[in-house]
């Protein structure tokens, strides 16, 4: 049972444009939301959370919206850049302090 | 600052040799520790992970196995590799709400 999904394994998009990745979230006592950032034979890089007291949370050219009713959250890049070009994985949890459950992951490619 | 180190950055092993992956944590104390696995294709899945010296839990069954000898040490272990042992390995740790932070990542190639 696949508890937090990222449905577009990919997402090409052109330099200077938004890039719009997207996770859903199937069980609801999930509070705490985070995006991860991966280049290839590196670990995973922290980027930005938002709680489920939020709806939105921003930082700099990243800014993620959760839409709790949907148990949908996504995460905007404007403008997007060659160097976002990555794996980015969506991570939720319970209370902030339990085991994250991590989405599979989507590859997104900025062109210049 | 809080640094994670893990080592080794790639491994090529043969088939049914042991194993041993080590990740410390320096700059914090009592830090949560975590190892994942991202196989080819695929998200990143939970190994074990310890909330204390001792203290390991383990989420799938295998034949790997985690220790943690020290506060800020954690490893990962292995008697008989199989095949599909093969796969990015990633030792992470957090405390007091704060976000996960990860290793480098380990490389292991079965052959």
């Amino acid at each position: 049972d696949q508890q937090v999904k990222q449905n577009s394994p990919s997402l090409s998009v052109q330099e200077g444009r938004i890039s719009i990745l997207n996770c859903d979230y199937t069980n609801s006592m999930f509070d705490y939301f985070l995006w991860y950032k991966k280049y290839p034979a590196e670990g995973p890089t922290f980027l930005i959370s938002i709680s489920s007291i939020k709806d939105k949370n921003e930082d700099g050219r990243f800014t993620v919206f959760l839409n709790k009713s949907a148990k949908h959250l996504s995460l905007h890049i404007v403008p997007s850049q060659p160097g976002d070009s990555a794996v980015y994985f969506c991570a939720a949890n319970k209370g902030g302090s339990e085991k994250l459950v991590f989405g599979k992951g989507t590859k997104l490619t900025v062109n210049p | 600052s809080q640094t994670i180190h893990q080592w080794p950055a790639t491994l090529v092993q043969p088939v049914g040799s042991p194993l041993s992956l080590e990740c410390t944590v320096e700059g914090t104390s009592n830090p949560n520790l975590y190892w994942y696995r991202q196989a080819a294709g695929r998200g990143l899945q939970l190994l074990f992970y310890s909330v204390g010296i001792g203290q390991i839990s383990s989420e799938v069954p295998q034949n790997l196995s985690a220790s943690r000898p020290q506060d800020r040490q954690f490893i990962l272990s292995s008697k008989k590799l199989l095949l599909s042992d093969s796969g990015f390995y990633l030792c992470a740790w957090d405390r007091d709400y704060q976000p996960q932070h990860f290793g480098d990542g380990t490389r292991l190639s079965i052959l």
